[in-house]
């Protein structure tokens, strides 16, 4: 059975500095990793999606990186800003039936 | 593109009340999925569906939830009777069918549950 782990589950840094979150997987049979942001009170907004033949994705100041051999992708944030503060998702898919299976989350804040 | 639609945004029952929440995905995508999402945790699958089959329920809690996707669109979940355990968020999902399974899912912005 797949089971997704995101650490820390809480992160709160200032703002400007770079920052890492970790979501580790426990196997490997996966189509992708997507990673999500997910606001107060509303729905998930895909960040990045990495294939499982891929290493890394980028967008704007996020990167994700994908090491499927040891089940670890993490999400690196380059110069925090406020508006950068929600929770932060990783869900895997899984080969064969391709369903999403999620972490608990990283809650992010980013203090001004 | 249009999103993933759900409705409603929120919803306040009293336990054993009966309750049903709406989707309709992107168009064109073939797969469905509702999931729950309980406070301060990850979503839980409840039911995906291919078209208008179910590929996967086995945690869905079958003696009070129900989920049906006629003609393969749009998507109804039901609880009969609520518990106070079932208050979460209700998010839906879809996504394209693509050869090998790389595909990206897309979320609604989900239904507040509250059973009081």
């Amino acid at each position: 059975k797949q089971e997704v782990t995101q650490i820390p589950a809480a992160l709160s840094v200032p703002e400007g500095e770079n920052l890492v979150l970790n979501c580790s997987f426990t196997d490997s049979a996966i189509y992708n990793l997507q990673w999500f942001r997910q606001d107060p009170g509303k729905g998930l907004t895909s960040l990045l999606l990495i294939q499982s033949s891929q290493r890394e994705q980028t967008s704007g100041r996020l990167n994700a990186s994908l090491d499927k051999s040891s089940g670890r992708s993490t999400l690196y944030i380059a110069a925090s800003q406020p508006g950068d503060s929600a929770t932060y998702l990783c869900a895997v898919r899984i080969q064969g039936a391709q369903k999403l299976v999620f972490g608990q989350g990283t809650r992010l804040t980013i203090n001004p | 593109e249009a999103g993933v639609a759900q409705s409603p945004r929120y919803k306040i029952i009293e336990k054993r009340q009966s309750v049903a929440f709406w989707c309709n995905p992107i168009s064109g995508h073939a797969t469905l999925y509702w999931y729950q999402q309980i406070l301060g945790q990850g979503p839980k699958l409840l039911i995906q569906f291919q078209n208008n089959g179910v590929v996967d329920d086995s945690q869905l809690p079958k003696d009070r939830f129900s989920a049906e996707r006629l003609k393969g669109v749009d998507s109804t979940l039901k609880i009969q009777p609520a518990k106070l355990e079932d208050s979460a968020v209700y998010l839906c999902a879809s996504s394209l069918v693509a050869p090998g399974g790389n595909t990206e899912a897309f979320f609604g912005q989900g239904t507040r549950l509250t059973v009081v």
